[in-house]
């Protein structure tokens, strides 16, 4: 069975320090891989996705970047965080063509 | 840019009722997906509609997808407690790298 974790759980920042979240897929080779960002109380804000290793395309730009260096692993950074990126922030791999499964999220708090 | 749109954005309602949200949406898409949050969670995708089809169900769910109206709605009969949640319908738009645009969502509370 395929299992997706996120790394940390949580984290509490201050404004201009960097940040790096990650995201691991185990039990499925070659995943598409999405990160999402969703603000308190909103909706979830496609930002990249990655189709194979070392591939990344940006969807939204929010001063972040996104790095793909291993089949199942997707990372999240920036070397200075804003008080606008805090949120909820999500990995999702793709099952099939349509069927996005999503992670369980890092709570993102910026000070 | 191009999103789902929840026509109601709370909802609150006595077990055992049935619930129904609607997503009105602009842009074309062949594919429709429903998705649940549940509070500090990641969202679980419920049910997945296709334009060829115009009804989908799943257990207590039933998903309808009108094309000509731009229109989908997701019931719920029989709600639990459990129910409660956010509900948010996502759009694959035909954009590279399977893009889904999601609406504001429909928070459900389901009183016990």
């Amino acid at each position: 069975a395929q299992t997706i974790h996120q790394w940390p759980v949580a984290e509490i920042k201050a404004v201009g320090s960097p940040l790096s979240l990650g995201c691991t897929i185990k039990g499925k080779s070659s995943p598409n891989l999405y990160w999402y960002w969703q603000a308190t109380g909103g909706t979830l804000q496609q930002l990249f996705y990655s189709i194979t290793v070392g591939q990344v395309e940006s969807v939204v730009q929010l001063n972040l970047s996104a790095s793909r260096p291993k089949d199942d692993q997707f990372i999240l950074s920036t070397e200075k965080l804003l008080l606008s990126h805090s949120g909820f922030y999500l990995c999702a791999w793709v099952r099939d063509r349509d069927e996005q499964y999503f992670g369980p999220g890092t709570r993102l708090t910026v000070l | 840019s191009q999103w789902g749109e929840e026509n109601l954005q709370a909802l609150s309602i006595q077990e055992g009722e049935d619930v129904t949200m609607n997503c009105s949406y602009k842009t074309y898409t062949t594919v429709v997906q429903w998705y649940r949050q549940k509070s500090g969670k990641g969202p679980a995708q419920l049910i997945l509609i296709r334009s060829n089809e115009r009804e989908k169900r799943s257990g207590r769910l039933r998903a309808t997808l009108d094309t000509s109206s731009q229109s989908s709605s997701l019931s719920i009969t029989g709600t639990l407690a459990t129910d409660t949640a956010v509900y948010f319908c996502a759009l694959r738009t035909n954009s590279a790298g399977n893009k889904l645009t999601f609406g504001i969502g429909t928070r459900v509370l389901v009183r016990p």
